[in-house]
């Protein structure tokens, strides 16, 4: 039972243009969202949260959109940079996984070309 | 130290031997996580601790994962007898107690049985 789907495997991306990663969940209870980053051979590394209360986040390029009604989040990047050609997974908790235990998506790969 | 340090890096072992991954945190982190990547597949909770308190233990596949963190720092994940399905990313990671940020990753213990 997947909880957190990334529907999308991998997407690629103009350098320069915008990219729009997508998260879905089934868990209405989730409360807190996370995106992370992580490169080939390292572990992820924290990129951007947004709690319930909210539906937008923004830092820097990185802006994440939590629609709650959908129970879908998006992980929009602009603009696309070569460096952000990563595997990035969205992570959700709250409810009956607690604060500190997140369920996480299996990842969309993005390739950023030059 | 100045990140989450794992080692090995990667493990090539024999079915049915027994493996241990070590975990050493952040240094002042209190609260400390095992997760696995399994091909494919998403991050898989495992295990949790924080500071003193009884672990929670939910997302150990079976009782032949185990794991201890001695100190309040070090940690060390033990699988015995292993089996191929145990082969996977195995990733720990640390954060400040209470922390809604996200946890600083490890870059993982690449295990693989044969």
């Amino acid at each position: 039972d997947q909880q957190v789907k990334q529907n999308s495997p991998s997407l690629s991306v103009q350098e320069g243009r915008i990219s729009i990663l997508n998260c879905d969940y089934t868990n209405s209870m989730f409360d807190y969202f996370l995106w992370y980053k992580k490169y080939p051979a390292e572990g992820p590394t924290f990129l951007i949260s947004i709690s319930s209360i909210k539906d937008k986040n923004e830092d820097g390029r990185f802006t994440v959109f939590l629609n709650k009604s959908a129970k879908h989040l998006s992980l929009h990047i602009v603009p696309s940079q070569p460096g952000d050609s990563a595997v990035y997974f969205c992570a959700a908790s709250g409810g009956t996984s607690g604060t500190y235990k997140y369920i996480f998506g299996t990842g969309t790969r993005l390739k950023v070309l030059a | 130290g100045a990140g989450v340090s794992q080692s090995p890096s990667n493990k090539v072992t024999e079915k049915g031997k027994d493996v241990e991954l070590r975990c050493d945190p952040i240094s002042g982190h209190t609260a400390l996580y095992w997760y696995r990547q399994s091909l494919g597949q998403g991050l898989e909770f495992l295990i949790y601790f924080q500071g003193n308190s009884a672990p929670d233990k939910s997302g150990l596949p079976s009782d032949r994962f185990s794991a201890e963190r001695t100190g309040g720092s070090v940690s060390t994940l033990t699988i015995q007898r292993t089996q191929q399905e145990d082969s996977a990313v195995y990733l720990c990671a640390s954060s400040l107690a209470g922390t809604t940020g996200g946890y600083t990753f490890g870059s993982g213990t690449r295990l693989t049985v044969v």
